[in-house]
């Protein structure tokens, strides 16, 4: 079966810090790759998206860049935090093609002070 | 552009009541509708799909949705609610098509079940 992994799962990072989000699939090849951000327990926002290693789509201009390094790892950067970079992140991966559904990491809290 | 709409940020019941909580939607083309579940401070879990045949499709934990083509709606229904069903429920669509398998995502409705 497929697993979804997500670490750390909370981070504190101060204002200006880098940050490094990493997530992993087992299970499965040759994913489709999503990092969201969910703000104040609400709305989902899209950040990045890959349909293969190194292929990343961006879906909204920001600080925070994505990498695919491998085809099961998905990776969230920042050079330097803002508070506004606070929330919810999610990674998320699904089948290539079809009307499959998307799964879900366990997220991470980021905190920027 | 597709666009999900859930109107109700808020939707409290009582336990053993039946719930439904609505999700109307717009896309080019044929959709793909889903439900997801996040209970505070995980991820989302699928509850069910609709991709094509029957308007009713049945998922996880006891819900349903409904489709309907005409209203452009797809309502998530469970005939008697349980306290553990509170938690934050999204609605999403898809392309027909789409190979990148985008998913736009409704705001989510904060489900409230009293005992």
């Amino acid at each position: 079966s497929q697993t979804i992994h997500q670490w750390p799962a909370t981070l504190v990072q101060p204002v200006g810090s880098p940050l490094s989000l990493e997530c992993t699939v087992e299970g499965t090849s040759n994913p489709n790759l999503y990092w969201y951000r969910q703000a104040a327990g609400r709305g989902l926002q899209l950040l990045f998206y890959s349909v293969g290693i190194g292929q990343i789509s961006s879906e909204v201009p920001q600080n925070l860049s994505a990498s695919r390094p491998q085809d099961r790892q998905f990776i969230l950067s920042s050079k330097k935090l803002l508070l506004s970079d606070s929330g919810f992140y999610l990674c998320a991966w699904s089948v290539r093609a079809g009307e499959y559904e998307q799964y879900f990491g366990p997220g991470t809290r980021l905190t920027v002070t | 552009a597709q666009s999900v709409a859930q109107p109700e940020d808020q939707v409290n019941v009582a336990e053993g009541n039946p719930l439904t909580v609505k999700c109307t939607y717009s896309v080019s083309g044929n959709p793909y509708l889903f439900w997801y579940v996040q209970y505070p401070n995980r991820g989302l879990q699928f509850l069910l799909k609709y991709i094509t045949g029957d308007n009713l499709v049945k998922g996880s934990y006891g819900f349903e949705a409904e489709f309907n083509k005409s209203q452009t709606s797809f309502h998530l229904k469970k005939p008697s609610a349980l306290v553990s069903d509170s938690a934050l429920y999204f609605c999403a669509v898809r392309v027909r098509g789409s190979t990148l398998g985008r998913l736009y995502f409704g705001r989510g409705t904060q489900l409230t079940v009293w005992p």
